[in-house]
């Protein structure tokens, strides 16, 4: 069965610097896919940004990068240059790839709160 | 734009009581999927849809129904509603893809009393 763990319930940051946030999965399937979602104050939940097990590059997108290590069963989010409004609770999430049509298996979320 | 849209956005229930939450998708997926999100527990997966006419359990399905009339339409039913199942509901949709990210509605938050 696939576990997703977010050992960290919250981290503090001063606006515009870098923030990291641990995710740690795990999955008997070769294949799989990783997602990093963020919940606004609002509640709205947004998707950010994914990466595949079988790419070794990390994905970017925007000020969103990801650290993947494989062997560690890893999935790390870095935001860098925060602003205010990356103030928000970010969720990693896991799809196995035998079942595309499953739902996503999720953490239990980061707080992040970014101060000025 | 693509947009998944929940209704109603708060809903007070009896204990007993059925309840229905719906859920519209603008985005012609296939599956549509119902989560609920709890405190110290996450999201949690209720039930699942490949299309219309097809429902799935989730982890959590005890205590719900679903139903998928039409490829647009999937409702969460609770037809004996209990204040365990007081919450905050999110119907999501995705087209199937592995690595499609599903996109989620407003959520609509339940308080069964």
């Amino acid at each position: 069965a696939q576990k997703v763990t977010q050992t960290q319930t919250s981290i503090s940051v001063m606006e515009k610097t870098t923030v990291t946030m641990d995710c740690v999965y795990e999955t008997q399937d070769s294949s799989y896919f990783l997602f990093w979602y963020k919940q606004t104050a609002s509640g709205e939940i947004v998707f950010l940004i994914r990466q595949d097990s079988y790419k070794k590059e990390n994905a970017t997108v925007g000020h969103y990068s990801l650290n993947f290590q494989k062997p560690k069963s890893s999935i790390g989010l870095i935001i860098t240059a925060t602003q205010i409004e990356d103030s928000a609770v970010y969720f990693c999430a896991m799809r196995e790839g035998y079942n595309y049509a499953q739902g996503l298996t999720f953490g239990l979320g980061t707080r992040v709160s970014v101060f000025p | 734009e693509a947009a998944v849209t929940q209704s109603p956005r708060n809903k007070v229930a009896v204990t007993g009581g059925k309840v229905t939450l719906s859920c519209n998708q603008t985005n012609n997926h296939n599956n549509m999927y119902w989560y609920r999100q709890d405190t110290g527990h996450g999201l949690r997966l209720i039930h699942y849809s490949y299309g219309a006419g097809s429902t799935e359990k989730g982890d959590i399905p005890d205590g719900y129904k679903a139903s998928r009339p039409s490829q647009e339409n999937f409702s969460l039913i609770l037809e004996l509603a209990t204040p365990s199942q007081t919450s905050v509901y999110f119907c999501a949709s995705g087209d199937g893809q592995g690595a499609q990210a599903p996109l989620f509605g407003e959520g609509t938050r339940l308080s069964v009393l």
